[in-house]
């Protein structure tokens, strides 16, 4: 059966320190990967997603990144936190498909200080 | 521009009632729209909806999509504790349906 992992659950990072958050996914090929925001236990804002190694696509400019060094690892990154990027950040999966549900890891709450 | 849009943005109700979500959207080249359920960490799939008129249906959820009028509604009968949660709503869309963009969810809460 496919998995999810996300690491780490929660984060507590200085103003103008580097991030980086880690997503794999197991038990499945190719999948599409995805990172997601959310405020406040709202919406989830779109923020990278990538359907193969090294293939990225940005929604929204920013100072994070996003890298896929492997087919089933999904990083996101910044090299200097601003007090915005805080949030619950969700790594998600789906198989590549037109329609097949996301499977959403559990999620990193973040807090930059 | 494309969106989704998710109504209301919140609801109270008492256990036993009756509620009715809503999603709408206008995007290019719709594919599909799905339904899912929040309760603290990761989402969690409810409903693919595709065809127009098809009602899909789990215990006392169900869900209905009409793509004349752009549509979908997420109906929850006689609701308990447990269906507090936030409920989103997602359609992939563009040309491969890569791209997926989330509705700004409904916060449920129901009171016992």
């Amino acid at each position: 059966s496919q998995t999810i992992h996300q690491w780490p659950a929660t984060l507590v990072q200085p103003v103008g320190s580097p991030l980086s958050l880690e997503c794999t996914v197991e038990g499945t090929s190719n999948p599409n990967l995805y990172w997601y925001r959310q405020a406040a236990g709202r919406g989830l804002q779109l923020l990278f997603y990538s359907v193969g190694i090294g293939q990225i696509s940005s929604e929204v400019p920013q100072n994070l990144s996003a890298s896929r060094p492997q087919d089933r690892q999904f990083i996101l990154s910044s090299k200097k936190l601003l007090l915005s990027d805080s949030g619950f950040y969700l790594c998600a999966w789906r198989i590549d498909s037109t329609n097949s549900p996301l499977h959403f890891g559990n999620g990193t709450r973040l807090t930059v200080t | 521009e494309d969106k989704v849009v998710q109504s209301p943005l919140s609801l109270v109700v008492h256990e036993g009632d009756t509620v009715t979500l809503n999603c709408s959207y206008e995007v290019t080249n719709f594919r599909s729209l799905l339904w899912y359920k929040q309760e603290k960490k990761a989402p969690t799939f409810l409903f693919m909806l595709t065809s127009s008129g098809i009602e899909k249906k789990s215990g006392r959820l169900s869900s209905i999509l009409d793509k004349k009028e752009l549509f979908s509604i997420l109906n929850i009968t006689a609701t308990q504790t447990g269906d507090s949660a936030v409920y989103l709503c997602d359609v992939p869309y563009m040309e491969y349906g890569n791209k997926l963009v989330f509705g700004a969810g409904t916060i449920l809460r129901v009171k016992s």
